[in-house]
């Protein structure tokens, strides 16, 4: 069975830093393009950024270029999304997803969320 | 502003037959699969539809997905009180800005 369990959200200052972690099972960790995909309260899904099986590609939207990066540990099969520079627009739940790396794998499973919280 | 338009809501009674619409363009659902996704309340979402029309394993067949041109569409036919939920259109997007686009969501109520 696919799990994918988020972990790392918070309540943190405008300005300050996180660092969200999904840990996954069930599946070839590996062999799969990994995304992080947010819920702002009572709004829609955003795509955030994903990244290739070895890690040699990454790709962002264009509001947090520069401020988050994606990173994933295929050794310890996990994933990572470090956000700095946060803002108040960037509250939201997180969401760990499997896929999302063309139009032929798009995301398939999802995990339970992480909520961060970007307040004073 | 999604990049993929849905109507904010859609409503039917149990038994009926409802379609909610996906609007893109020729970067995203004019070249590239659509997928829908559901979210029940206070949960993730679950992949519904993959590849235009394809259903997961255990995925009702009353779920059906179709594509058009540059606009996508999911019919629930039997509507059952359970489908109450937000439905989401996705797809990948060949441009730069983003790699993939959701619509922004349909709340479903079943009357």
């Amino acid at each position: 069975e696919v799990q994918l369990v988020e972990s790392g959200g918070g309540l943190v200052q405008p300005g300050g830093s996180l660092r969200l972690s999904c840990a996954a099972s069930g599946f070839t960790f590996s062999s799969y393009w990994m995304s992080w995909v947010r819920q702002a309260p009572g709004k829609g899904l955003e795509w955030v950024a994903n990244i290739k099986q070895d890690g040699s590609e990454k790709y962002y939207v264009d509001s947090v270029k520069g401020r988050f990066t994606i990173s994933r540990d295929n050794a310890k099969n996990s994933l990572y999304l470090q956000m700095n520079s946060l803002r108040a627009e960037d509250t939201a739940v997180y969401y760990c997803a499997r896929g999302g790396g063309s139009g032929w794998y798009m995301i398939d499973y999802w995990g339970q969320g992480t909520l961060v919280t970007v307040s004073s | 502003q999604s990049v993929l338009t849905q109507p904010p809501s859609a409503s039917g009674t149990p038994g009926q037959r409802v379609t909610i619409s996906c609007s893109g363009s020729s970067s995203n659902i004019g070249s590239n699969y659509v997928y829908w996704y559901q979210q029940l309340p206070g949960t993730a979402p679950k992949l519904l539809i993959y590849r235009n029309n394809q259903r997961p394993s255990g995925v009702p067949d009353r779920f059906s997905g179709s594509k058009s041109g540059t606009s996508a569409s999911l019919a629930i036919s039997g509507l059952r009180s359970e489908d109450e939920a937000d439905y989401y259109c996705a797809a990948w997007d060949d441009s730069l800005s983003a790699h993939v686009v959701f619509g922004g969501g349909t709340k479903l109520t079943v009357l």
